[in-house]
């Protein structure tokens, strides 16, 4: 099993660009979440998903959208990239039984807006 | 402003030595707590995690103490090991809450010296 993986690893954009963050996990997950890791803030949650066809807003939602067309893809936008959204992006996934699963994540990717 | 306010941002232990990572939050609802481990480059991972219904949990060299009253929990890392370098974070989740989403802390980045 790959478990959850991203991408792309890297990327360049500038202001304005748009882009999509592609998450794909292989574990019959129900849950899907995107977060951003920036320095001193931890990991905030940006969107999340418990199921197919469902997102909901997280903590910092703004200037990002998501869909969640198949269960195993969580797929992360950027309409109008702004140098504040230059990040470290993260999406994990976990199963919905059970009051204590844990959260799997994926490698990452690292996005510049310049 | 964060739920869940993690200290120290940075420590430095020598190899054999004690890391402690402290965290508090406000959010009594909150009734689960794991922290997660990231090495450079990769994505977190579920460390080691504990309930509010005990005060301590250890697995190995790691070890979870919790304190209701004072809405505090920390991490120790016993007999600390160069491959312990890594960051930590703590975590926070309200179970009623939709999707089952974590709260995190703002990291710690331990750097233990052979």
């Amino acid at each position: 099993n790959a478990g959850v993986t991203q991408t792309p690893k890297f990327r360049v954009l500038k202001t304005g660009q748009s882009m999509t963050l592609l998450c794909a996990q292989d574990m019959n997950h129900e849950y899907m979440y995107w977060y951003r890791q920036d320095p001193g803030m931890g990991l905030r949650l940006i969107h999340y998903s418990v199921g197919e066809g469902t997102t909901a807003k997280g903590e910092v939602p703004d200037g990002y959208n998501v869909s969640r067309l198949k269960k195993q893809n969580f797929l992360l936008g950027l309409e109008s990239a702004a140098p504040s959204q230059t990040s470290v992006y993260f999406c994990a996934s976990r199963k919905q039984q059970g009051t204590y699963n844990e959260q799997f994540f994926g490698p990452g990717t690292r996005l510049t807006v310049l | 402003q964060q739920q869940v306010k993690q200290s120290p941002q940075s420590l430095i232990v020598q190899k054999g030595g004690i890391s402690i990572i402290n965290c508090a939050y406000e959010n009594t609802a909150f009734d689960y707590f794991p922290w997660y481990q990231q090495f450079p480059g990769k994505g977190p991972a579920l460390l080691i995690a504990i309930r509010p219904d005990v005060s301590e949990k250890k697995e190995g060299r790691f070890t979870i103490s919790f304190n209701k009253s004072a809405k505090q929990f920390s991490l120790h890392i016993m007999d600390s090991q160069p491959g312990d370098s890594a960051t930590y974070f703590c975590a926070a989740r309200e179970v009623k809450a939709a999707g089952n989403k974590l709260t995190f802390g703002g990291g710690t980045r331990v750097l233990v010296k052979p």
